[in-house]
Parts: structure tokens; sequence; C-alpha cells
């Protein structure tokens, strides 16, 4: 029973470029969360998806940023026109239902801008 | 600004010692929950506790909960030199979903 998968785990990008990271959920679950990460801090909360809908994206940059959860295959989190200060690590984390709890996550998308 | 703040942001233990890390939150929640982050990789989950609890216990870990002043804490005994990590408490509110809202972690390292 695989757990949450996160694809690329590295990504390094120039100014200006795309960026585009991976998060298939546990098997059966169908909530996805991103989260992003800076050095030595905590994690913030950026999207929240179910299948085919964003539930609540209020810690989602207005500009650049967007994220979607297909009917079929994994979420998306796309960062357009990467600057340097989206440097971090973004966590994807799935629970099974709304309220179930528990959050699983995934080992995180590095991503480094140059 | 953050729900849950850790307190202390690090310590350094040694090995056998018990550790006590501490957070605070804000408003009201439906549970806290602690999660453990090891260098470069993901977090997993360690325990919940739910509003109408004050304590739970899981292997070395102890948690406690105090709704009226709004904080929690974990308790680690006889830690291990494994247990060096950072610890995040994140609360889950009344809101729909599994959102939950991370403090800044504390940093632990015991020393063998």
């Amino acid at each position: 029973n695989a757990g949450v998968m996160q694809n690329p785990r590295h990504l390094v990008r120039r100014r200006g470029q795309e960026a585009r990271l991976r998060c298939s959920p546990m098997k059966g679950h169908s909530h996805v969360y991103w989260y992003r990460q800076l050095p030595e801090e905590g994690l913030k909360f950026m999207v929240y998806l179910q299948k085919e809908n964003i539930i609540d994206e209020s810690g989602m940059p207005k500009e650049r940023f967007s994220a979607e959860f297909p009917k079929e295959g994994p979420s998306i989190l796309r960062i357009q026109q990467v600057v340097r200060g989206d440097s971090a690590a973004y966590f994807c984390a799935s629970s099974l239902g709304p309220s179930t709890g528990e959050l699983f996550f995934g080992e995180g998308s590095r991503l480094t801008v140059l | 600004s953050q729900q849950g703040e850790e307190d202390p942001q690090a310590l350094s233990i040694q090995e056998g010692e018990n550790a006590t890390m501490n957070c605070s939150y804000k408003t009201s929640i439906n549970n806290l929950q602690w999660y453990r982050q090891n260098s470069g990789r993901g977090l997993v989950h360690l325990i919940l506790i739910r509003s109408n609890e004050r304590e739970k216990h899981s292997g070395r870990l102890r948690v406690t909960l105090d709704t009226s002043k709004k904080s929690s804490s974990l308790l680690i005994t006889a830690s291990r030199a494994a247990d060096t990590a950072s610890y995040f408490c994140a609360t889950g509110g009344n809101n729909a979903g599994n959102m939950l809202t991370f403090g800044g972690g504390t940093r632990l390292m015991v020393k063998p």
C-alpha cells in the first residue's frame, strides 16, 4: 500500500520558468492538501482539493500559482514564472475523508530557483 | 500569524533524558496533532488528541491538552538519538476538511 507519492523530489528552475509538482495520494484517499515549507520553518497551508474541485485555496498566492486534482491522475501544483522567493519544499498530504483527522504526507518536492 | 506556536524552538538533551515540547494556539479546535519530521523528509503523524480529551499516551509519547489555556505538551520519555528531529503541533478547527495549521516546530537534538 504505497504512501503519498510526490515527484519530482528535487527541481531546479531558472527565474521565469514554470514548475510543476505532482502528488499521488494514498490509495482510496480523495482529499489532497498542499503545504509549503521554508527552511527552519513550519508548514504553511496553500490549498485543499477534492477530486475535480478546489475546496479552499486561501493560502495560495493569487498570481502565478494554481492547483488541480483531476478525475484521473495526480494532483498538480503549478507555479508559473518562478522567482527566487518560490524556493521551498512543497509537501502534499492526503486524507481518507474531510474530518478524519490524520494527514498522510509525501516526502516533498524541493524547488530551487536560480 | 501561526495558529500553533511551539516552545522551545530548539532543545538539546542527552540520551535517556525526557524531552518536553509545548504548543500554544489561539482559536477553538476540534483536535490537536503532533507530527515529527526528520531532516529532509516528510512529516509523520505521531498522535492526535481531541478537544474533549486531556491526556493521551502512545509508547514513549505523552500528550496533554488544556483547552482553557489553549496549550498542549508533548513529552518524550527516555529519549534516544533516533528521536532527533523536528516536532510540530498542528491544530484542526471546526471548519470542513482536515486543513491543519502548523506551528513553527521544535528542533530536538538527542546526544548519544
